[in-house]
């Protein structure tokens, strides 16, 4: 079973959609939650970052996290042709500086 | 801020030759430094762990010999890939982690650097 888990899709929305992008995770010392976006053969970007359980907003954007049940989610409101790119989420803690990426979701909105 | 400086992002180099990629933070102290490496449509591969002053600590099944990876300052860490063949080709990315008196502030990648190896 791999650390972090993360559907990678293809998804395919409307522009305008809501779009909810989620991730498992096995490792309960993780305490850092970031989501990242990655466009073809570009570094990945930070979206969002949270510590430990809770939400997150920052404009279109919202971070969830629910340690609970080891599970973030990524949701993006009113969804535009360039949010098309692949999402990775990814976590570190328990004393490791090294992050660990789920698989990254390509994600494409359509005109 | 908390930018971190990539070079080269795309380099083409002949089978057996040598390529140094750079990786340099420049507004901020990057104590630790990571070197990933990402193939189409995957997601990316830590290789290894880079400390300012010290060797690094490579993953599993990552050859230390292959990928040299220098740290000497707190601003530049290096990742030399030695003897490379067509399988090296592939995208490179470092990244390097930001701390405060609180802990962990975050990570900030390079753009990659894109190799290929003919």
């Amino acid at each position: 079973q791999k650390e972090v888990e993360q559907d990678p899709g293809p998804l395919s929305v409307p522009e305008g959609a809501i779009v909810s992008l989620n991730c498992t995770y096995s490792n309960s010392a993780f305490q850092y939650f970031m989501w990242y976006r990655q466009y073809s053969r570009k570094g990945p970007e930070l979206l969002m970052y949270t510590y430990s359980s809770g939400n997150k907003e920052d404009g279109r954007f919202t971070a969830q996290v629910d340690k609970s049940s080891k599970y973030i989610s990524l949701f993006i409101r009113d969804s535009q042709p360039s949010d098309s790119a692949t999402y990775l989420c990814a976590m570190s803690g328990g004393g490791a500086q090294k992050l660990v990426f789920g698989q990254g979701t390509r994600l494409t909105i359509n005109p | 801020g908390a930018v971190v400086s990539q070079h080269p992002s795309w380099v083409i180099c002949k089978s057996g030759t040598s390529v140094k990629i750079e990786c340099r933070s420049l507004d901020f102290q990057a104590t630790t430094m990571f070197w990933y490496r990402q193939f189409p449509k995957q997601s990316l591969m830590l290789m290894a762990t880079s400390n300012e002053g010290s060797k690094a600590t490579y993953e599993q099944g990552v050859e230390k010999d292959k990928f040299l990876i220098n740290h000497a300052s707190l601003t530049l860490s290096t990742l030399t890939v030695t003897s490379a063949h067509p399988e090296d080709s592939s995208f490179y990315i470092c990244s390097a982690s930001r701390t405060g008196a609180r802990g962990l502030i975050g990570y900030t990648f390079g753009s990659g650097t894109r190799l290929t190896v003919v």
